[in-house]
């Protein structure tokens, strides 16, 4: 059972280039999500995704876009990458949320991502 | 957005009991609890949560005050491997709002 697969492990990229991030579960889940995190800064969420073909902005979306065309796997792609988007970013998944018995919807994060722009 | 606030540090030390706050004023009744754990060089992992009541698992408690503006995780007996960052973030059950912000979380160290 991998759970959350985030690939890349690293990545060095110019200032100017394009790349794309990709994350996939194999646990079913419905909802994912983006995180970038800086030091000191927590995580910020950059977009994120409540089904397949959906997708819609966090806190910090500029400068990324994102595709959910199966639903295990979401994309992250920097089109042209700046050095203020070195970061570690880290996918999540989850399932849908629901009440009492039925509630089992936490969070699963990937190992992250470890990106340097030059 | 409800948002959670929560101190920027702890230190505690090794075997003792830990006590690590998060406020949530403009929680709605439709929203759990969740903490999360990050450890150094790691993704963060899924503690706890709850909603009206307080929980037990196997890795802390959680303590939710009765008119749920503010909740405590319980480590019971800290160690070495503890030591971490601590989120504490609020989940909507209807699926309502689905945008999950962390926040900075709490920096707990431990001393041996």
């Amino acid at each position: 059972n991998a759970g959350v697969t985030q690939t890349p492990k690293f990545r060095v990229l110019k200032t100017g280039q394009s790349m794309t991030l990709l994350c996939a579960q194999d646990m079913n889940h419905e909802y994912m999500y983006w995180y970038r995190q800086d030091p000191g800064m927590g995580l910020r969420l950059i977009h994120y995704s409540v089904g397949e073909g959906t997708t819609a902005k966090g806190e910090v979306p500029d400068g990324y876009n994102v595709s959910r065309l199966k639903k295990q796997n979401f994309l992250l792609g920097l089109e042209s990458a700046a050095p203020s988007q070195t970061s570690v970013y880290f996918c999540a998944s989850s399932s849908l949320p629901g009440q009492g018995s039925s509630y089992n919807s936490p969070l699963h994060f990937g190992n992250g991502t470890r990106l340097t722009v030059t | 957005d409800a948002k959670t606030t929560q101190p920027n540090s702890m230190e505690s030390n090794e075997e003792e009991p830990v006590h690590l706050p998060c406020n949530h004023s403009t929680i709605s009744g439709t929203d759990y609890i969740h903490w999360y754990r990050q450890l150094p060089s790691q993704g963060p992992e899924y503690v706890i949560h709850g909603l009206t009541s307080n929980v037990n698992n196997r890795m802390a408690s959680l303590a939710i005050a009765e008119d749920r503006k503010s909740s405590t995780l319980i480590l019971h007996r800290a160690t070495l491997r503890d030591a971490a960052v601590y989120y504490c973030i609020l989940r909507d059950y209807t699926g309502a709002n689905s945008k999950l912000t962390f926040g900075k979380g709490i920096t707990l160290s431990v001393r041996p």
